[in-house]
């Protein structure tokens, strides 16, 4: 199946840093999701991005469409404490008729204080 | 305007007992998607529906699995004869139309004892 290769693993940091998480795939995806996942919890659905190149904004939040079609990026800037939880990058496969949307394997935030 | 609602958040079942977990979607939404979480995993596939078609069970184990999204009525994921290696969280979503923009619930959380 396909492999969705999500770095780092974990991340430690102090508030106010600023963050990048990025996400690789060995073939091409036409949708790249993100999402929150917070303890006990289902995961929230953070940006959305379509086209390859684009560069979309959510608060803090901005996350990239490669240009490869192969790779995401999502950047937090100015953490908070309520930024603590996992992070998963989502990607759907162009295969019109048999598409499945891919979870990455997550990054975990914590902050330290 | 409520999210996705799972019932029960949390199920304990004996081995050779059955499981049934229950999701609604959000309102408008058609399709129907379930996965599964190990702990310290990501989000693996297991079936995709939409009302009263099951669309893509590729990720769904042969045997003592199956689901159901009725005409009328939550979609149902049953598991029956538990073992211990059905013990994870299971997460359901809903789109308003194919793939586009997943919703999660806040998950089942299955305990077989």
């Amino acid at each position: 199946g396909q492999q969705l290769n999500q770095s780092p693993q974990s991340m430690f940091i102090q508030e106010g840093e600023d963050v990048s998480m990025n996400c690789t795939s060995s073939s091409i995806f036409n949708t790249w999701l993100w999402y929150k996942q917070d303890p006990g919890e289902g995961p929230v659905l953070l940006i959305a991005l379509y086209k390859a190149g684009e560069l979309t904004s959510n608060g803090r939040l901005t996350a990239q469409f490669g240009i490869t079609r192969k790779d995401s990026f999502l950047n937090i800037s100015a953490s908070i404490p309520s930024d603590v939880g996992i992070y998963f990058c989502a990607g759907l496969e162009p295969n019109f008729g048999n598409e499945k949307l891919t979870f990455g394997t997550g990054t975990r935030l914590t902050i330290i204080p | 305007n409520a999210g996705v609602m799972q019932n029960p958040r949390h199920l304990v079942r004996r081995r050779g007992q059955e499981a049934r977990l229950r999701c609604s979607p959000m309102k408008g939404h058609s399709h129907v998607y379930w996965y599964r979480q190990l702990p310290e995993e990501g989000l693996k596939f297991m079936v995709y529906l939409q009302k009263e078609n099951i669309i893509d069970e590729s990720g769904m184990p042969k045997e003592r699995f199956s689901a159901e999204f009725p005409k009328e009525g939550p979609s149902i994921l049953r598991i029956q004869q538990v073992v211990r290696g059905d013990s994870a969280a299971y997460f359901c979503a809903s789109s308003p139309r194919r793939y586009e923009k997943l919703f999660f619930g806040s998950g089942t959380q299955l305990s077989v004892l």
